[in-house]
């Protein structure tokens, strides 16, 4: 069964603006973390956010984590084409050492 | 690094013969994970190796299917018999600590199967 949630399922902007994706999951957490997959290719991590942290970056990311709320936001900040693709989150349980994936938001950016 | 390395990249087979999936993971990695990606289910976590030892197999969907890891720097899955609702992509991952708590995995770039 699916952990993560993330919402929008399908989201497309025009480059240039934010995308914004939002996770939700279900039980007590110890780390997320999101992937971006391409159509047709093998995931590639992005950022891992710990329970102990509220926000992290990378470049043009952006993740909030609140763990009152069991949700997390990636937000893409000045997109371009090149960011279409599928985005997943993933947490790990406490107390157990693997990750269950989300069921991906669909992010498609217009040139 | 050549990344995770999975093998064969396709693969089209009768209903029920035997499947055998391929992974070599990171060097240095020490933990393996098999996921399985339909539309229907999207990503499923099948079984994790620590260290070569199967950890947590309980994704296994049926005894049709196994997990081996002989070694640190390679893993299959096997399907015997194979069914048509085993198509799906396989996806290898591999990562340096126990459940990438401090890494990401690193993913290999899949098998799709489609069994006929």
């Amino acid at each position: 069964s699916q952990q993560g949630e993330e919402d929008p399922q399908a989201l497309s902007i025009q480059e240039g603006e934010n995308a914004t994706m939002n996770c939700s999951y279900k039980t007590s957490i110890n780390n997320l973390q999101w992937y971006r997959q391409n159509s047709g290719r093998g995931l590639v991590h992005l950022i891992l956010i710990r329970s102990n942290e509220r926000e992290k970056h990378s470049g043009r990311l952006r993740v909030t984590l609140d763990t009152s709320k069991k949700s997390s936001s990636l937000l893409i900040t000045a997109s371009r084409a090149a960011d279409t693709a599928s985005y997943f989150c993933a947490t790990d349980t406490s107390g157990t050492y693997k990750y269950i994936f989300g069921t991906g938001t669909r992010l498609k950016v217009l040139a | 690094d050549a990344g995770v390395i999975q093998s064969p990249r396709h693969e089209v087979t009768e209903m029920g013969q035997e499947v055998t999936l391929r992974c070599k993971p990171i060097s240095g990695h020490n933990s393996l994970f098999w996921y399985r990606q339909t539309m229907m289910r999207g990503l499923e976590l099948l079984i994790y190796f620590n260290n070569n030892v199967p950890i947590d197999d309980s994704g296994m969907p049926e005894d049709r299917f196994s997990a081996k890891m002989p070694n640190a720097s390679f893993s299959t899955l096997k399907i015997q018999p194979s069914e048509p609702r085993d198509s799906a992509v396989y996806f290898c991952a591999s990562s340096l600590v126990p459940g990438g708590s401090n890494y990401g995995y690193t993913f290999g770039s899949g098998t799709r199967l489609t069994v006929v």
